[in-house]
């Protein structure tokens, strides 16, 4: 069974940094794309990051370009994302997405980690 | 960037009635070279992460329901419920994933029953 937990959320001042991380199990890990899709409180998703299977092709949303880095470690089963000078306006639920082999649809989804920025 | 766009923003069907949400592309999604839309169709109940129910525009993911159908291309994509159900209620997106630099979601539509 595919299972995707993400952990490193919390409430954060802005200006600070945090790194979220999920753990993949279930799944050739090394084998897929992965990413990360947030959706703030009340809102739609919105597209933040993803990865490819061997880190050699890495996307942003404009939104977060230059402040947020993804990365992945095959040997950990593991996809983090290190967020930098965060804003109010990325407070939201993150959540971890395995894409497919075929194409980058999202065939799998944790249940997210909640980020809020606050002083 | 792609825009999606969903129509309508909510929608009040009765139980056993169809359901249609649409979503417009701003550019064709259609990859040429293998004739398949880069279009998926995604539910997400209150509470819980989206799930995946239809992608290539009109394939089934495993396990979903046969009420649940896509359809169109190019810019143009329809997603049918042909008879709701209670547990159907939820909000719906669709995501493009043609551009490869900028996945994009519909601001997703609302289901509820009437």
């Amino acid at each position: 069974e595919v299972q995707l937990v993400e952990s490193g959320g919390g409430l954060v001042q802005p200006g600070r940094s945090l790194r979220l991380s999920c753990a993949a199990s279930g799944f050739t890990f090394d084998d897929y794309a992965m990413h990360w899709v947030r959706q703030a409180p009340g809102k739609g998703l919105e597209w933040v990051s993803g990865i490819s299977w061997n880190s050699g092709s890495i996307g942003y949303a404009d939104s977060v370009k230059g402040r947020f880095t993804i990365s992945r470690d095959n040997a950990k089963n593991s996809l983090y994302l290190q967020m930098n000078s965060l804003r109010a306006e990325d407070m939201a639920l993150y959540y971890c997405a395995k894409a497919e082999l075929s194409g980058d649809y999202f065939d799998y989804w944790g249940q997210g980690t909640l980020v809020t920025v606050s002083s | 960037d792609i825009v999606m766009t969903q129509s309508p923003d909510s929608l009040a069907v009765s139980l056993g009635e169809r359901a249609t949400i649409n979503c417009k592309s701003s550019q064709s999604v259609l990859y040429s070279s293998n004739n398949k839309n880069y279009l998926a169709w995604y539910q997400q109940k209150p509470g819980q992460p989206p799930k995946l129910l239809i992608y290539w525009a009109s394939t089934r993911e495993s396990g979903v329901p046969d009420r649940f159908s896509g359809s169109g291309s190019g810019t143009d994509f329809t997603l049918t419920i042909s008879s709701l159900q209670a547990e159907d209620v939820a909000v719906y997106y669709c995501q493009q994933y043609y551009s490869t630099s900028m996945y994009t979601f519909g601001q997703g539509t609302k289901l509820e029953i009437k």
